[in-house]
């Protein structure tokens, strides 16, 4: 049973073009985050939604806006693609952020070329 | 959170215990440190975590120094399927606010385990 799981694992757009990539949890978590891995292999957070409710917004462009319709989904709609978004996207959850129990469970990762 | 530094790559042989160093000279009372780590093309992957007391699991083992300005972790008998990318990541016990389980992500160790 896949615990995080994303779709698609490749896209590859054109410049301009707006996509989206989407993520589920079956873990039961009540908190989501997504992650951008650059070619340098950096890996930052960009948001974080708790029950539905963002609480990190790392100074994301507004052409990144993640949607939760429910605690168990998490998706990325990216409007008016650059090429600078291209990058790994990883989706993650966890039940206790910000507690010194947490463990942060991730996807599989997007692969996002952009053209 | 405190910053942490790694050696950006590290060799260990099948069987051996690898022995990953991290530095964290300016964490405070309240920081944990955390051990992630990344095999290649996948999301990262939670290994262990602790205060200030020694720490085991099934995965490693965890040795934080007395003054806890650096920790070790260690693998005891690594395979092949261990290289990956290992990271050290220092995080408040209790993140709330814009931190709210907010994980850090840094360079890393590019440990290699060779046969």
């Amino acid at each position: 049973d896949t615990a995080v799981s994303q779709t698609p694992k490749y896209l590859v757009t054109q410049m301009g073009n707006d996509k989206s990539i989407k993520c589920e949890q079956n873990l039961g978590h009540d908190t989501m985050y997504w992650y951008k891995q650059d070619s340098k292999k950096f890996l930052k957070i960009m948001f974080s939604y708790n029950n539905k409710e963002l609480i990190i917004n790392e100074t994301v462009p507004n052409r990144f806006s993640p949607k939760s319709p429910d605690k168990a989904h998490l998706n990325l709609h990216i409007n008016s693609l650059e090429l600078g978004d291209s990058a790994v996207y990883f989706c993650a959850s966890s039940q206790e952020p910000g507690t010194s129990t947490d463990t942060q469970y991730f996807g599989p990762g997007t692969r996002l070329t952009v053209l | 959170d405190a910053k942490t530094t790694q050696p950006p790559s590290m060799d260990c042989a099948e069987g051996r215990a690898a022995n990953l160093p991290c530095n964290h000279s300016t964490i405070s009372g309240n920081e944990y440190v955390y051990w992630y780590r990344q095999i290649h093309s996948q999301g990262p992957q939670y290994i262990i975590h602790g205060l200030k007391n020694n720490e085991t699991n099934e995965m490693a083992s965890l040795i934080i120094t007395e003054d806890r300005k650096s920790s070790t972790l260690i693998l005891p008998h690594a395979t092949l399927r261990d290289t990956a990318v290992y990271y050290c990541i220092v995080r408040l016990a209790n993140a709330g606010g814009t931190s709210y389980g907010k994980l850090t992500f840094g360079q890393g160790t590019i440990l290699t385990v060779h046969p």
